[in-house]
Order: structure tokens, then C-alpha cells, then sequence
């Protein structure tokens, strides 16, 4: 079964600290893998965007890996701000037509003053 | 300015009482999509369109209808509503070119109470 999944849940840190959130996909074939910011109440925004033949991409402080081999990704924020506080949900799309993308729980992330 | 819209942004309805839930987007966009999105669960596809008349399933469509006239709306028509169906929803849409870069872009949500 088509599956991705996100760790951890939630996470709390300090603002301008750095944090690292791990999505793992069972996505099969395996296409794209996205990475969107939802802020509360709103809809996702798209943060980056990796085809396996690329293994990191960079969105200013945003960073995303792609390990095609053992099916995970990571997004790294750098020095973290209020603003970031979000949950950031891992999409992995198994074509490039638009239907059939697998969402994530997401994670959500608190920074704190 | 581009854009996905959504109305209403809220609902509260009864049960069995058939509502419309409309979207619309302004970049010409061939792919529009309906989502709805529950505590703990990632975002769930109820129906896409690739074209104007051309809908599918997708992986919840059970107990919702769509229709796709125009190529700039696509409604969410939910006939005889039941709690289940309460959950915050979203319509998105996208350029259909084959490019990874057919980035979707999400409307504010509707947030759908059913008593």
C-alpha cells in the first residue's frame, strides 16, 4: 500500500534554532516528492519539489534531502523564526499528471520565543 | 493576483440538508482537485478533473458529487450530508503539462460542521 509517513508528530523549538523533519514513503513508482508549509487555517503552500534523480533543494532557509534508495526525505530549517511555525506535510507523487499524490500526516512545528 | 477561492470559508449544516461547496481558480489552470482533511490523517483526494467534463474518483469520493462546466470552477456538491462528514476541505489546481514543476496551488479551506 501507498504510504508516507512523518516524524515526529509535533516538535517544539527555540526560535533560531535548527531543526530536521524525516518523511519515509513506500510510494511505488516513485516520481516527485514535495515538501508544503500549512499554516493554521490556511491552505499548503509549496516549499520544494525533488525527482529522484535529485538528492537535495534548497528554499532560502529550507533544505530538503531525497534518499531514492531507501525512500526517505528530510527538510532542514536553519535558524528558525516565529514565522515558521507550521506543520509541514510530505506529498510523494507516483507520476507527473496530477492525480494519485500521497499526503502525509505532516508535522507540526511550534518555534518559541 | 492568482488565486484559488473557496466559499464558504464556513459551514454548519444538519444532516441530509444538500449543500454546495464552490472553488475557482484564475490561472487557467487544466487540473483542479478536492481534498478533505482530518486530525491525524494526511490530506485525502475526493475527486480530481483534468479537463472541463473529464472528473474522477479519488481514493474518498463516497458520499460527494462534482461537476466540472467551466474550466476556471469546480463545486463539491455534498447531497444528503451526515457527520462523517465533518472535516476542513480543500480545493486545489494545477497546470497539467507533465512537469515536475506542476506545482498545486491550495485554496483557504473550508471548514464543514454537519449536526
Amino acid at each position: 500500500k501507498n504510504q508516507v509517513e512523518q516524524s515526529p508528530q509535533s516538535l517544539i523549538i527555540l526560535e533560531g534554532k535548527n531543526c530536521t523533519l524525516q518523511c519515509n514513503y513506500t510510494v511505488s513508482p516513485f516520481s516527485n516528492l514535495r515538501w508544503y508549509k500549512q499554516d493554521t487555517g490556511r491552505g499548503p503552500v509549496s516549499l520544494t519539489i525533488m525527482t529522484f534523480s535529485e538528492n537535495t533543494k534548497s528554499n532560502g532557509r529550507y533544505t530538503a534531502t531525497l534518499d531514492a534508495d531507501t525512500k526517505q526525505s528530510s527538510l532542514h530549517i536553519t535558524a528558525s523564526q516565529l514565522s515558521d511555525s507550521a506543520s509541514y506535510i510530505c506529498v510523494v507523487s507516483p507520476n507527473n499528471y496530477g492525480q494519485n499524490f500521497v499526503f502525509g500526516p505532516g508535522t507540526r512545528l511550534s518555534v518559541l520565543p | 493576483e492568482a488565486q484559488v477561492t473557496q466559499n464558504p470559508r464556513y459551514l454548519i449544516t444538519v444532516t441530509g440538508k444538500k449543500l454546495t461547496v464552490t472553488c475557482s481558480q484564475n490561472m487557467n489552470h487544466e487540473y483542479m482537485s478536492w481534498y478533505r482533511q482530518d486530525p491525524g490523517l494526511g490530506l485525502r483526494q475526493i475527486y480530481y478533473s483534468m479537463n472541463v467534463e473529464v472528473t474522477d474518483k479519488g481514493d474518498v469520493p463516497e458520499g460527494y458529487k462534482v461537476s466540472r462546466k467551466e474550466k476556471r470552477n469546480f463545486p463539491l456538491i455534498l447531497e444528503s450530508p451526515s457527520p462523517n462528514q465533518t472535516s476542513l476541505y480543500f480545493c486545489a489546481s494545477s497546470f497539467l503539462t507533465g512537469a515536475v514543476t506542476d506545482t498545486q496551488y491550495f485554496g483557504p479551506g473550508t471548514r464543514l460542521t454537519v449536526l
